[in-house]
C-alpha cells in the first residue's frame, strides 16, 4: 500500500462546477494533512492544512479530513479555470522528525470554459 | 515579506559531474527540507535541516548531501551525477514551531547529460 495515494486524474470539471479531489494515507499516527496546487512548471503552493477531524473551509475551498478512514477531501466550489493544476496531497509521518512530509503523486484538475 | 528563493533555477551537468543547489528560507523560518520531484516517483523527501543540524533523511544514497548555515540558509550537493538525477529540486521553509508547514521556493530544475 503506498503511503499517500491520489487518483492520478484527469479531473475534468465544468466551470462553477464543485471539484472534489480524494486521498487516502496508511500511517495511523499522521497529525497534519495539507494540500498544495502545482501549475504546471511551477513549484507547489501549500493551499490548505487541516489537523482535527471535519470541514476546514478557506474562501471556495473546504478540506475535509477523517481519521478513522485515514481520507483526506478537497473540495473547489464555484471552480475556475484559473484552478487547472495538480493538487498534492501531503501527509506528516508519525515517527522521527515533523518536517518530513509524505506526497501523493497529485490529482490533475481540468477546470472547462 | 519574501519568500523561498532558490539558485540557480536551470542547471545542465554531465554524467560524472557534481552540483550544489541553494536555499534561502523565508525571514525568520529556521527549518529547510530538501525535496526531489520526479515525473514518475513524484515529490521525494531528501533532507531536513534545522539550527545546522540534519534531522532526518529520506533514502537516497550518500551521492546526495546538505548542509544548513548559521543564518539557516542551505545548500544540497550532489556528487557524481547519473542520469536519473535530472529533477526538480525543490526547498521548503518552515518556522521552528510548525516544521510541518512548508513554504516551497521556486526549485533548481537539473538536467544530466
Amino acid at each position: 500500500q503506498k503511503e499517500v495515494e491520489q487518483n492520478s486524474g484527469p479531473l475534468s470539471v465544468p466551470e462553477g462546477a464543485i471539484a472534489s479531489l480524494n486521498c487516502t494515507y496508511s500511517d495511523r499516527g499522521s497529525q497534519s494533512f495539507f494540500w498544495y496546487r502545482q501549475y504546471s512548471g511551477k513549484s507547489p503552493e501549500l493551499i490548505m492544512s487541516i489537523y482535527s477531524n471535519g470541514d476546514k473551509e478557506d474562501g471556495r475551498f473546504t478540506a475535509q479530513l477523517n481519521k478513522a478512514s485515514q481520507y483526506v477531501s478537497l473540495l473547489i466550489r464555484d471552480s475556475q479555470p484559473s484552478d487547472s493544476a495538480t493538487y498534492l496531497c501531503a501527509v506528516n509521518r508519525s515517527r522521527g522528525s515533523q518536517g518530513n512530509l509524505i506526497f501523493g503523486k497529485g490529482t490533475k484538475l481540468s477546470v472547462k470554459p | 515579506k519574501a519568500g523561498v528563493t532558490q539558485t540557480p533555477r536551470y542547471l545542465i551537468k554531465t554524467r560524472g559531474q557534481q552540483v550544489t543547489l541553494s536555499c534561502s528560507p523565508i525571514s525568520g523560518h529556521r527549518s529547510v527540507s530538501w525535496y526531489q520531484q520526479t515525473p514518475g516517483q513524484g515529490l521525494q523527501f531528501l533532507f531536513e535541516y534545522f539550527s545546522e543540524t540534519q534531522r532526518n533523511k529520506g533514502n537516497f544514497p550518500g551521492r546526495f548531501s546538505g548542509r544548513q548555515f548559521s543564518n539557516s540558509r542551505s545548500e544540497m550537493n550532489v556528487s557524481t551525477l547519473e542520469l536519473g538525477d535530472s529533477a526538480l529540486y525543490l526547498c521548503a521553509s518552515s518556522t521552528s514551531t510548525r516544521v510541518d508547514t512548508q513554504y516551497f521556493g521556486p526549485g533548481t530544475r537539473l538536467t544530466v547529460l
